[in-house]
């Protein structure tokens, strides 16, 4: 059981580049979620998801785009990177139950720091 | 707007004192609490959380007390020790556009612990 996996763990790119971050996890979870973590600012929601097929927005979306075409699987497209989107990437997932219900324990991945120059 | 406020933003307390750490929330419907310690350089990982319909949970030097007429809830860490510093995090489930909730994290707090 290998939990939660992000690729890659670090990435520099120059601006208006696009990238995608890979989440996978192998615990049947139905809820993934992606944060940003930056100085001060705690964890901040970018998009998230309850299920294959269904995504909402978070905090901060802008400038971000995701997909959920398998339980496993949540990539993070980045569309055209900026120095502002600087930050270190976390996915997570937990057991939801499903519209209208609360998630339990999200379990992180490990990250990836990602360098906008 | 949904809101999570964490307080304080740093805290330094002598080895073997209590630690408190207090979040407010702004949706009334908020059900589910956790709390979050992350170690320097590493993941973040629950170490307690504590549902709408529960007024304390404890887990050996950790609790969790929730005040939901006040939608405040508080982080308290007795008899602490060195690898009780980390950063530790507030969160709080908050209702999406979709009516699927979402889980929303307070700014941390930097706990270190003083020999």
């Amino acid at each position: 059981n290998a939990g939660v996996t992000q690729t890659p763990k670090f990435q520099v790119l120059k601006t208006g580049q696009s990238m995608t971050l890979q989440c996978a996890q192998d615990m049947n979870h139905e809820y993934m979620s992606w944060y940003r973590q930056d100085p001060g600012m705690g964890l901040r929601l970018i998009h998230y998801s309850v299920g294959a097929g269904i995504t909402d927005q978070g905090e901060v979306p802008n400038g971000y785009n995701v997909s959920r075409s398998t339980t496993e699987d949540f990539p993070l497209r980045l569309l055209s990177a900026a120095p502002s989107q600087t930050s270190v990437y976390f996915c997570a997932s937990s057991f939801g139950q499903g519209s209208g219900k609360v998630s339990y324990e999200q379990y992180f991945g490990p990250g990836t720091r990602l360098t906008v120059t | 707007g949904e809101n999570v406020e964490q307080h304080p933003s740093t805290l330094s307390v002598q080895e073997g004192d209590s630690a408190v750490i207090k979040c407010t929330y702004s949706d009334s419907a908020s059900n589910y609490f956790p709390w979050y310690k992350q170690e320097l350089g590493k993941r973040p990982q629950l170490i307690i959380d504590i549902r709408s319909n529960v007024g304390e949970k404890k887990d050996q030097r950790i609790a969790v007390t929730l005040n939901k007429t006040a939608k405040h809830f508080s982080l308290h860490i007795t008899e602490t020790q060195p690898e009780d510093s980390a950063v530790y995090f507030c969160a709080a489930s908050i209702k999406g556009s979709s009516s699927a909730s979402k889980i929303i994290f307070g700014s941390g707090t930097r706990l270190s612990i003083r020999p």
